[in-house]
């Protein structure tokens, strides 16, 4: 069964820093690119990041460029997500989904909920 | 970045019927059009990809069509569970961007 499971949420106070995981399994890891989308409550799906099969060609929103930073490490089937300087507005359920074809999302991991607050 | 807009915003609508969410882009994605189903409490779901390709899976019911910036998803048929929020996604861009959702709710 393809799977994606997130891991990492938390409290974290205006300012601070979360590192996101999610741990692929079920397929063939190192073939897919993969990202990282968000969804605050009660809102809106909200992309945040993308990188490559490889790991060489990245993308971030703009909401988030310059704080975040995707990776992967093909050998242990893990994309994560480094947050820093985060904000009230950065609360939300991180989702990992892979990319299957045509920049479409699927599967989608369950989430993982950040929030920042004091 | 690509702006999408989805209308309506939401829909009230009875088992059976045909309903049409229609979604807008702000410039010419081509054909770069996926949608997705959310459920309460669950992550979204690719229904449709490249405007128009059923996913695996996915019912007959659910069908996709248009080019450019005008795009429509249709449920041919609603079944009680299609009740859910749906979005529209463009992947003309390497910055991504979802439309803002229409919630199909029971008549």
């Amino acid at each position: 069964e393809v799977q994606l499971v997130e891991s990492g949420g938390g409290l974290v106070q205006p300012g601070g820093s979360l590192r996101l995981s999610c741990t692929a399994s079920g397929f063939t890891f190192n073939i897919y690119d993969m990202n990282w989308v968000r969804q605050a409550p009660g809102k809106g799906l909200d992309w945040v990041s993308y990188i490559s099969s490889s790991g060489s060609t990245i993308y971030y929103a703009d909401s988030v460029k310059g704080r975040f930073t995707i990776s992967r490490d093909n050998t242990k089937n893990s994309l994560y997500l480094q947050m820093n300087s985060l904000r009230a507005e950065d609360t939300a359920l991180y989702y990992c989904a892979r990319t299957p074809y045509s920049g479409s999302f699927d599967p989608w991991g369950q989430g993982t909920l950040v929030t920042v607050s004091s | 970045d690509i702006q999408m807009t989805q209308s309506p915003s939401s829909l009230s609508a009875s088992v059976g019927d045909r309903v049409t969410i229609t979604c807008r882009a702000s410039q010419t994605i081509t054909t770069y059009l996926n949608w997705y189903q959310q459920k309460p409490g669950q992550a979204p779901k690719l229904l449709i990809y490249s405007t128009s390709s059923l996913e695996s899976g996915v019912p007959s019911r659910f069908s996709g069509s248009g080019s450019g910036t005008d795009f429509t998803l249709t449920i041919s048929s609603l079944q009680p569970e299609d009740f859910a929020t749906y979005y529209c996604q463009q992947s003309y861009s390497n910055h991504r961007t979802f439309g803002q959702g229409t919630k199909v709710e029971i008549k």
